[in-house]
């Protein structure tokens, strides 16, 4: 079975830019059958979808983030990276990268990494 | 854009009782729902999908029901490790949006 592992800063300053990478062991990520995505949460709150990259690099972004979101694929060393960009305390959150499944319409996220708490602060 | 409303928001059982769960979404999503437990500390865990898929290793005591605009993740006879927060994720609208509901946390009575 496949395992993630987010690896990144775990304190951004305001305004700067939030970069984690997620490498992929046990799996391919140019399997066709999955996409690669973030999902973050807040302290005490819920899940948020951020955006999920195919390995041929087409993307998808929550529109409420959309403006300040870029995935990449590196297919090379099996790993995906997520940059956000003009952070404020409002993204402190644990990020979490997980896989996509897709198959018979399901787009479910069955392997999740243990998560990477960043903290927006000066 | 769907929205994903879980209730209720907290919900207390005791162990060996039934927990019904709730999840609404604000237009038909048709059964393309799945759900997800969580545990302090951990990443969430997927449970079921579809019509009713289960993800490996889930137990038989959890089951789910539902389509349109209207499901139910149901846990018979709750047991200990089943105390976590439940969330829901519809995929109807993707590409491009997946959408979870804000969770249901399941306590101990």
């Amino acid at each position: 079975q496949p395992q993630l592992q987010e690896s990144g800063p775990g304190l951004v300053k305001p305004s700067e830019t939030l970069s984690l990478t997620c490498t992929v062991s046990g799996d391919s990520i140019s399997s066709s059958n999955y996409y690669w995505g973030w999902v973050r949460q807040s302290p005490g709150k819920g899940l948020e979808w951020i955006g999920s990259i195919y390995y041929t690099g087409s993307t998808y972004y929550n529109p409420s983030l959309e403006s300040r979101v870029t995935i990449s694929v590196d297919t090379s060393n099996n790993q995906f990276s997520l940059k956000l960009r003009s952070v404020t305390a409002a993204d402190t959150a644990v990020y979490y990268c997980a896989r996509l499944f897709q198959g018979s319409k399901a787009r479910v996220f069955d392997y999740w990494g243990q998560g990477t708490l960043v903290t927006v602060s000066s | 854009e769907i929205v994903m409303t879980q209730s209720p928001a907290t919900l207390s059982v005791s162990p060996g009782d039934r927990a019904t769960l709730s999840c609404r979404a604000s237009q038909s999503i048709s059964l393309n729902l799945a759900w997800y437990q969580q545990k302090p500390g951990q990443a969430p865990r997927l449970l079921f999908w579809g019509a009713g898929t289960r993800a490996t290793d889930i137990p038989a005591r959890f089951s789910v029901s539902g389509s349109g605009t209207e499901f139910t993740l149901t846990i018979s006879s709750l047991q200990s490790e089943d105390f976590a927060v439940y969330y829901c994720q519809q995929y109807n609208d993707w590409p491009p949006r997946l959408t979870f509901g804000q969770g249901t946390r399941l306590e101990i009575k």
